[in-house]
């Protein structure tokens, strides 16, 4: 079968880092990606990892392992405006099929 | 500015009553996207179109149609709706590369209630 997992929900406090992981197991992986959606909204490209290391796009980095199937992204000097859910989803066998995590819900407390 | 619309934002539908939901285009992307998210949960791949090619997901339920008459425009056809079809619907774009096939540019949504 096919399944990400990410944690449900994560709490942390303005200025503050958080790491949000995510694991994954798919039949054929070209990459992983991240989206960031606010209550109502649509899902919003935030980064994508084809191969191992570390993206970093102004206060967002992301990570990836092909080898441990694994991948976090990185919230730095984190914002209330950051307050949202953050899908990691897959590219999976062919390149077209995205499957994404359940989502994890970043509370940012001042 | 370039982009992903949908209309409308919010539909009704009565249980059973065909309703077609639109999306539409400036990006002149080749792959368009419909998925349905259901409150809490991650968004689910219906099925998407690269250029004139569909291609159905194997458990999209046969009541949900699409069609894509050019590059810029694509529906959704819900033939009988019933109410576990409640739902946001969304729509996406990308341009194809080898691999890669991101970023995903999703519209704002179709917020479908069955009466």
């Amino acid at each position: 079968g096919q399944s990400l997992e990410q944690p449900s929900e994560v709490t942390a406090v303005e200025g503050a880092i958080v790491q949000i992981n995510c694991t994954y197991q798919t039949s054929g992986f070209y990459g992983l990606s991240w989206y960031q959606q606010h209550d109502g909204g649509a899902p919003t490209f935030l980064s994508y990892n084809a191969l191992d290391g570390l993206e970093e796009t102004g206060r967002f980095s992301s990570f990836l392992s092909r080898s441990d199937s694994y991948g976090y992204l990185l919230l730095q000097e984190l914002q209330m405006k950051d307050s949202a859910s953050y899908f990691c989803a897959v590219n999976g066998a062919g390149g077209f099929k995205t499957i994404f995590g359940a989502g994890t819900r970043l509370f940012v407390k001042a | 500015d370039a982009m992903v619309i949908q209309n409308p934002r919010y539909q009704v539908t009565q249980f059973g009553k065909p309703v077609t939901l639109s999306c539409s285009q400036t990006l002149n992307h080749n792959v368009m996207y419909w998925y349905q998210q259901k409150s809490s949960q991650a968004p689910k791949l219906l099925f998407h179109y690269y250029d004139k090619d569909f291609n159905n997901e194997a458990d999209t339920p046969d009541n949900f149609q699409s069609r894509r008459p050019n590059t810029s425009f694509c529906f959704l056809d819900i033939r009988s709706p019933g109410l576990g079809d409640a739902a946001m619907y969304l729509c996406a774009t990308s341009s194809s590369w080898v691999g890669g096939n991101q970023p995903q540019h999703f519209g704002d949504g179709t917020r479908l209630s069955i009466l």
